[in-house]
């Protein structure tokens, strides 16, 4: 597709239960970012890939979180032991460039997650 | 700390007025600037940046920015606003971490609403 696209749309789990959250960025974008947002919240910063690895993983909240990206374009981000406060809009975006900062983020549609 | 403020939780402004939607930031070295807006419903959409060059930059639908170093702002402006403007305003600025990677700082964003 052309734009950036994130499955499942909505995810209800319950408290303790795994989760994964998928990111199919825009083809050909080196850069993929995670955030979260909460309701009436700018996005939070999760991770940052540039290519297969993670630049920046300084917005990752705890251990229970972790984001794969092992070919360099779809990226998944895992939830272990999901709490109440995990719930909120997991949005993904991806660039151009090699992080220099300064391409436009296009963002998907975002998972929307519900615990329990 | 490097932050970005929006002052204004919520902007009301007449169908066919000018608009504007304040964005003040807080970062060491030359700045790259982003606003981003978000429909009901909908992901975060790119309107306009400015890296460097004229102070004022024109974006999508018809909006447009102007970058004030001296007073470190980067007001979002419209000169005829259209019910359909109305929506959530994000504004972000581009920092480097420690790592020497950029990542996006966000405001808590401005709620829009164009009355007709």
């Amino acid at each position: 597709g052309a734009g950036v696209s994130q499955t499942p749309s909505n995810k209800v789990t319950e408290k303790g239960k795994y989760v994964e959250l998928r990111c199919d960025p825009i083809s050909g974008h080196t850069a993929l970012y995670w955030y979260r947002q909460s309701l009436g919240q700018g996005p939070e910063f999760l991770i940052y890939f540039q290519g297969t690895g993670a630049a920046d993983d300084s917005g990752l909240p705890n251990d229970r979180f972790f984001a794969v990206r092992p070919e360099g374009s779809v990226s998944t981000l895992k939830i272990q032991r999901t709490e109440r406060g995990d719930s909120a809009m997991y949005l993904c975006a991806s660039s151009l460039g090699l992080g220099l900062g300064y391409n436009e983020q296009f963002f998907g549609p975002g998972t929307r997650l519900t615990v329990l | 700390a490097q932050s970005v403020a929006q002052p204004e939780d919520q902007v009301n402004v007449a169908e066919g007025n000018p608009l504007t939607v304040k964005c003040t930031y807080s970062v060491s070295g030359n700045p790259y600037l982003f606003w981003y807006v978000q429909y009901p419903n909908r992901g975060l959409q790119f309107l306009l940046k400015y890296i460097t060059g004229d102070n004022l930059v024109k974006g999508s639908y018809g909006f447009e920015a102007e970058f004030n170093k001296s007073q470190t702002s980067f007001h979002l402006k419209k000169p005829s606003a259209l019910v359909s403007d109305s929506a959530l305003y994000f504004c972000a600025v581009s920092v480097t971490n420690a790592g020497n990677n950029r990542k996006l700082i966000w405001g808590l964003g401005t709620s829009l609403a164009v009355n007709p």
